[in-house]
């Protein structure tokens, strides 16, 4: 089986602009959660979707947000960004979201 | 809200040699899960074990195993034969489980890096 995949893999934008980010499950995965890593904050959960439904939310502004699809492809956006923003970008997918999460390999996003 | 303390920021061992990670979490909870992931240089976050807190018995995989004292909340690693390829960071991540179905996002420790010297 194919693992997690992230697209794309490293972006850089400018303060102000906006992103997309996206996040293809493991065949069969109808849960994805999307994790930020820094080296400040360390890994923090953003949200999680389960059957297209925002299921769970950290503790973030609203200009970071999500969608999922009927395909359990997922994408994230983050408007008007700020610097503090650069930062590894963690999808993870499991089966139903109370099992082992398994994680894609990033998307690196640097925001200048 | 559940926090998960890694103590150790950073640890070098001999290949080969036998190596423990600790880790320790604040719940009030009762039904959760335990992970230990691990990074390598390449950033892939990788599971290494996992532990259900209803289970007595410690989880092992391969050459890895868990001690999991539910009571003092502490859930560590242990690396036998350590090869170099067990170098990266490592990451203790908490899970709450709810009654009716779902749960949390995974709560990580900062991380432990490990480096195996030849």
């Amino acid at each position: 089986k194919a693992g997690v995949t992230q697209t794309p893999r490293y972006l850089i934008k400018t303060r102000g602009q906006q992103v997309t980010l996206s996040c293809s499950p493991i065949s069969g995965h109808r849960s994805v959660s999307w994790y930020q890593q820094t080296p400040g904050q360390g890994l923090q959960f953003l949200f999680e979707y389960f059957s297209e439904t925002q299921r769970n939310k950290g503790n973030f502004p609203g200009r970071f947000s999500g969608r999922q699809f009927s395909n359990s492809r997922s994408e994230m956006n983050v408007s008007t960004l700020e610097l503090g923003d650069s930062a590894l970008y963690l999808c993870a997918s499991s089966f139903q979201g109370v099992e082992t999460q398994y994680f894609g390999p990033g998307t690196r996003l640097l925001v200048l | 809200a559940q926090t998960v303390t890694q103590s150790q920021p950073e640890m070098s061992v001999q290949e080969a040699e036998t190596v423990t990670l600790s880790c320790t979490y604040d719940t009030s909870e009762s039904n959760y899960y335990l992970f230990w992931y691990k990074q390598p240089p390449s950033r892939q976050m990788i599971l290494v074990i996992r532990q259900e807190a209803y289970k007595q018995q410690n989880a092992t995989e391969n050459r890895f195993s868990v001690n999991f004292q539910k009571a003092a909340k502490s859930f560590s690693l242990k690396i036998s034969d350590s090869q170099l390829g067990d170098t990266a960071m490592y990451f203790c991540a908490f899970m709450k489980l709810y009654s009716g179905g779902g749960a949390d996002g995974l709560t990580f420790g900062k991380g432990t890096h490990l480096i195996i010297q030849p």
